[in-house]
């Protein structure tokens, strides 16, 4: 299976702060179809996920451009920008090239 | 609108096996997937199976013995039966429409708990 490695674990923020978060796969997700299946998920406290950012940078419908994904292979990032306090919860990025599809184990933004 | 509801027993006796009903609206079966995921208390997210539009299966090779996923499209609902259920089975229960934009609509999600 494709090990997802996320890091920070946790990561503290101001409001109106700028965060970085890192996610690892151990093997490429280049699919053999030229895409790489990449996507960042936010679940806040006592909710069902939300997709973000699907195939590594592409919004969803609705979400901020605060929001944005970058990297390529095994190694990707979502930035978020002037933090807002609904963007607090958990991360999870999620890997849908190889199965078993494996998710990152989460990263909890909260205040510092 | 888009929606799932995930339904089915809160307790389940271990060994037993667990029954699980998505129920979808707002879109066709047989133009989407549909997935399961599951997540224990406190913990990550676990990709389970999906139910692909066209009627094929995936499964988590980890849970593929004792997990199986069918669908009553007249109904629009995807059907989950995992068997031998043990206390590490107890968490949340999701299903999750996939597509080009994956996972992009979720379920409420289910507690099940697996107690004697």
């Amino acid at each position: 299976d494709v090990l997802m490695t996320q890091t920070p674990v946790s990561l503290p923020v101001s409001l109106g702060g700028q965060v970085s978060i890192s996610c690892r796969s151990s093997q490429s997700l280049v699919h053999s179809d030229g895409n790489t299946y990449l996507h960042w998920y936010l679940q806040k406290p006592g909710q069902s996920p939300q997709l973000l950012i699907y195939r590594v940078s592409n919004r969803f419908s609705g979400v901020p451009d605060r929001f944005s994904g970058s990297g390529s292979g095994t190694d990707f990032t979502l930035k978020i920008s002037r933090v807002e306090p609904e963007d607090l919860g958990v991360y999870y990025c999620l890997q849908s090239t190889h199965f078993p599809y494996t998710f990152g184990a989460g990263t909890k933004l909260e205040l510092k | 609108q888009v929606q799932l509801k995930e339904s089915g027993p809160g307790l389940v006796q271990p060994s037993q096996t667990l029954s699980l009903t998505c129920t979808v609206s707002g879109f066709s079966l047989t133009s989407y997937n549909v997935h399961w995921v599951r997540q224990p208390p406190g913990k990550g997210l676990e990709w389970m199976g999906r139910m692909r539009y066209n009627g094929d299966t995936s499964y988590n090779s980890a849970l593929k013995s004792r997990l199986s996923i069918s669908r009553d499209t007249s109904k629009n609902q995807v059907f989950l039966k995992m068997n031998s259920l043990q206390t590490d089975d107890t968490g949340t229960y999701y299903c999750t429409r996939g597509g080009k934009q994956p996972f992009d609509y979720w379920g409420q999600g289910v507690m099940v708990t697996v107690s004697s």
